[in-house]
């Protein structure tokens, strides 16, 4: 079984729509979560942290469940400039770093 | 300007050929580490070092051999390449490790033929 698991679309959306992504991970000794955004074959880059009361960055919001072992992420008012690969990260034993294998999004004019 | 430096970019070569893909950090950062990315698995560790003189396997080390000689690089060693190792490449830092932002270079595609 995958340590995380994403859906890996394409989710194609018009500008200005709300969308949500959800991320499961399979050991619930994990400790750390993020959301990468990753433009096509450049390097991920850090998006936002997860915290356990959830947490917002401008349009993104993301959000934690630790009983149900999952993670999401909602961007509200797409932006063209939104599309890309969102990769969900795990970490458990302060030392590995296991990567969703990603969930595209196209927004569209 | 902080950053992550890896080269080469990209790289064709041959089975059985070695190579070496250099991985610098500017950051003092402790921790480094290396993954592979393949269409549809997502970006796999293949090793990671907390610190100079201490690495560790990650999921997918078969194949490969790192160094920690200095804090700031840390390259990755493909003594005898073959075509199942033909993917893009990233070299990450995180200041102590899992837990913290991982800074990632700008990544190398390598072909083995």
């Amino acid at each position: 079984r995958k340590e995380v698991e994403q859906d890996p679309g394409p989710f194609n959306v018009p500008e200005g729509a709300t969308v949500a992504f959800n991320c499961t991970y399979s050991n619930s000794a994990s400790q750390s979560f993020f959301w990468y955004r990753q433009d096509c074959r450049k390097e991920p880059k850090l998006l936002m942290s997860v915290y356990s009361s959830g947490n917002e960055d401008g349009r993104f919001t993301a959000q934690l469940n630790r009983a149900s072992q999952y993670i999401s992420l909602l961007i509200r008012d797409s932006k063209l400039s939104d599309s890309a690969t969102y990769l969900c990260v795990v970490t458990h034993n302060f030392n590995k770093f296991y990567f969703g294998s990603g969930t595209k999004l196209n927004v569209k004019p | 300007e902080a950053q992550v430096t890896q080269n080469p970019r990209y790289l064709i070569t041959v089975t059985g050929k070695k190579l070496t893909v250099t991985c610098s950090q500017n950051m003092n950062h402790e921790y480094m580490s290396w993954y592979r990315q393949d269409p549809g698995l997502g970006l796999r560790q293949i090793y990671y070092s907390m610190n100079v003189e201490v690495t560790d396997k990650g999921d997918v080390p078969e194949g490969y051999k790192v160094s920690r000689k200095e804090k700031r690089n840390f390259p990755l060693i493909l003594e005898s390449p073959s075509p199942n190792q033909t993917s893009l490449y990233f070299c990450a830092s995180s200041f102590q490790g899992a837990g913290e932002k991982l800074f990632f270079g700008s990544g190398t595609q390598l072909s083995v033929l």
